[in-house]
């Protein structure tokens, strides 16, 4: 258990559908971030949240939208996704621009079909 | 920009033998340095850290020392277990770089009884 909590845990979608990812911290962090995981590929970071205001965003298709509408509390919908966007989906939290580590998730296994 | 390049796997051990992976970086200001272990389904945990040159993390066995001289950081275990049996990620922070998570590509530990 490390003070963030994804749900669901397992998601399967087909392409038309709209569907969204839930993110929570109770651990007093600033930052939030949304990280993709694939298959023999890097981590990959999606998002930044610092203080619920978007701070990065690393070119990522308008199909995924973030929300974060406060600072325990991200959202990933999900709209019109392709197979390849099938994923392991990471959620993190830290606090922002301070050296130290983040928290991650267990993370949400997304299966487009 | 900052990058974080770690050996490529899978890596194979048998029970009991000794584990180095290593991992170097690039970063234009002085980072702290991570070690992430993700179990199978399982997202990110924070293995060990070091936050300064010459510092050394510890933690269940395992270990790792920031090597300024080399920017080096890679990680050692005396003997394995087969409950090691994950994906090990190389991390940076930088405080130059907003103190975004850098993430190598992770290399796959397998321990044999």
């Amino acid at each position: 258990e490390t003070g963030v909590t994804q749900t669901p845990r397992h998601l399967v979608m087909g392409m038309t559908n709209k569907k969204s990812l839930k993110c929570e911290q109770h651990l007093g962090h600033n930052a939030m971030y949304w990280y993709k995981q694939s298959a023999k590929k890097p981590l990959e970071l999606m998002f930044v949240y610092s203080l619920e205001e978007r701070v990065e965003n690393n070119s990522v298709p308008s199909r995924f939208s973030p929300e974060c509408p406060n600072s325990s509390h991200l959202f990933l919908h999900l709209h019109t996704l392709q197979p390849e966007d099938s994923a392991l989906y990471l959620c993190a939290s830290s606090r922002y621009r301070e050296n130290t580590e983040a928290f991650f998730g267990q993370g949400t296994r997304l299966t487009v079909v | 920009g900052d990058s974080v390049t770690q050996m490529e796997g899978p890596v194979t051990l048998s029970e009991e033998a000794f584990l180095t992976i290593n991992c170097t970086y690039t970063a234009t200001g002085y980072p702290s340095l991570f070690w992430y272990v993700q179990y199978p389904g399982e997202g990110l945990q924070l293995l060990l850290k070091a936050t300064k040159a010459d510092d050394k993390g510890s933690n269940k066995g395992f270990e790792a020392t920031y090597r300024k001289e080399t920017t080096s950081f890679h990680l050692e275990k005396g003997s394995v277990q087969v409950s090691d049996s994950a994906v090990y990620f190389c991390a940076l922070s930088d405080p130059r770089d907003n103190n975004d998570m850098r993430f190598g590509a992770g290399t796959r530990l397998t321990v044999k009884p």
